[in-house]
């Protein structure tokens, strides 16, 4: 089946550790995007990429990082930089950034 | 900055009756307006979106209306269903920049 897929889906990990969240789609889509979403809150946009080796910072960058070597992929590391890490995070595909955006299942870090 | 204003935050109606919820955009450039329903620990869905060249779409009961004058966008359901219950988030496309912006999402509450 075509989709996006997010693992894992649960993810705990100890202050001061760097992690990396994973993010592959099979939709054949040039644009990915990570978003973070907080209880009750929208969903901010972290980072994304219109095209393969090619990415830029949206609004809430800082303590993350990506590499786009793969048109499939997209992967998020959290840095120990990241003062709040704890939270839901989204990734997203789509052909171009004015048409459907398609979500993964979202991967809820938990930073102790 | 650039971004989408979305209200109200939270919404409860009686079945049967209508909803709508309402969205405004600062950028003038944007061109694509989608709306996703997600569901508790799930990823969000497209249930309709709309394009700059067209003032209003329906598909059942969900319709999206656009007034790129007053940079708003409204969504409306109508008939509401147990089902339609959970959180709805609009978004816009910033022209310039190329990048997908979420309003701050409404959680809808449909009263049996």
């Amino acid at each position: 089946d075509g989709g996006i897929t997010q693992s894992p889906k649960y993810l705990f990990r100890k202050e001061g550790q760097n992690v990396t969240l994973s993010c592959e789609q099979n939709l054949n889509h040039d644009a990915m995007y990570w978003y973070r979403q907080d209880p009750g809150q929208g969903l901010r946009l972290i980072y994304y990429s219109q095209i393969v080796n090619d990415f830029q910072k949206g609004d809430i960058a800082e303590g993350y990082s990506v590499s786009r070597e793969k048109k499939e992929s997209f992967p998020l590391t959290v840095t120990s930089a990241q003062k709040n890490p704890t939270a839901f995070y989204l990734c997203a595909s789509s052909r171009d950034v004015n048409t459907e955006a398609f979500f993964g299942q979202g991967t809820r870090l938990t930073v102790v | 900055g650039e971004n989408v204003e979305q209200h109200p935050s939270t919404l409860s109606v009686q079945e049967g009756d209508s909803a709508v919820i309402k969205c405004t955009y600062s950028d003038s450039a944007s061109n694509y307006f989608p709306w996703y329903k997600q569901e508790l620990g799930k990823g969000p869905q497209l249930i309709i979106d709309i394009r700059s060249n067209v003032g209003e779409k329906k598909d059942q009961r969900i319709a999206v209306t656009l007034n790129k004058t007053a940079k708003h966008f409204s969504l409306h359901i109508t008939e509401t269903q147990p089902e339609d219950s959970a959180v709805y988030f609009c978004a816009a496309t910033l022209g310039g920049a190329q990048k997908l912006v979420f309003g701050q999402g409404t959680r809808l509450t449909i009263n049996p």
